[in-house]
């Protein structure tokens, strides 16, 4: 079955950067691309971007340009998600989530909780 | 960016109710509109995709309608189990957007 399994929690202080990881298994990691999203405490959904696996082409939401790297292992089926220049309100839970350019997120990882905190 | 307003933000129903939801796209998204249903603490889950097309697996009580800015999300028959917020999204244009998202209880 299709999963996505995400890295572990973590607190990081402002102005560090996090990566977060997203393991792919049960389907053919380079026919779907994975996207980004955030959702902060108590608030909606926010779109990052995507990364295409098979040709590491991504494409970024213009508010997280020049601080978010979207990068993949094929080798090991696994994308990351690193957002640099971290600030408070960048507190949130982050998903990866399997689609396409133009298809929907069909399935989603847990989610990985980034703490930016002082 | 498109944005996605999604109505009402939220809703109090019996079990058994038909609940509708909508969402206006500020510009033409032909029927490019995806309904995710999340219950809390856990991820988003895909009901609907492409307006009106049902998931496999998902029950036929939830559905959706509508093409170019006018959408909605329907649950026929509301069950204790869709305590959820829902959400539109547009893949039309990037960025991809989300509505603000709609939180379902059971009165």
């Amino acid at each position: 079955q299709v999963q996505l399994v995400q890295s572990g929690a973590e607190v990081k202080k402002p102005g560090a950067s996090v990566k977060v990881s997203c393991k792919a298994s049960g389907y053919t990691f380079t026919d779907y691309y994975i996207h980004w999203v955030r959702q902060a405490p108590g608030q909606g959904l926010e779109w990052m971007g995507w990364i295409n696996p098979n040709s590491g082409g991504t494409n970024y939401a213009q508010k997280f340009q020049g601080r978010v790297t979207m990068t993949r292992d094929t080798s090991i089926t696994t994308s990351y998600m690193e957002l640099s220049r971290l600030r408070s309100d960048d507190t949130a839970v982050y998903y990866c989530a399997r689609g396409g350019s133009m298809t929907p997120a069909d399935y989603w990882g847990q989610g990985t909780l980034v703490t930016v905190s002082s | 960016d498109i944005q996605m307003t999604q109505s009402p933000s939220s809703l109090s129903a019996s079990v058994g109710d038909r609940v509708t939801i909508t969402c206006q796209a500020s510009q033409d998204i032909t029927n490019y509109l995806n309904w995710y249903q999340q219950k809390p603490g856990k991820a988003p889950k895909l009901l609907i995709y492409d307006a009106s097309n049902l998931k496999t697996g998902v029950p036929s009580r939830f559905s959706g309608s509508g093409s170019g800015t006018d959408f909605s999300f329907t649950i026929t028959s509301l069950q204790p189990e869709d305590i959820a917020t829902y959400y539109c999204q547009q893949y039309d244009n990037l960025p991809q957007t989300f509505g603000q998202g709609t939180k379902v209880e059971v009165k």
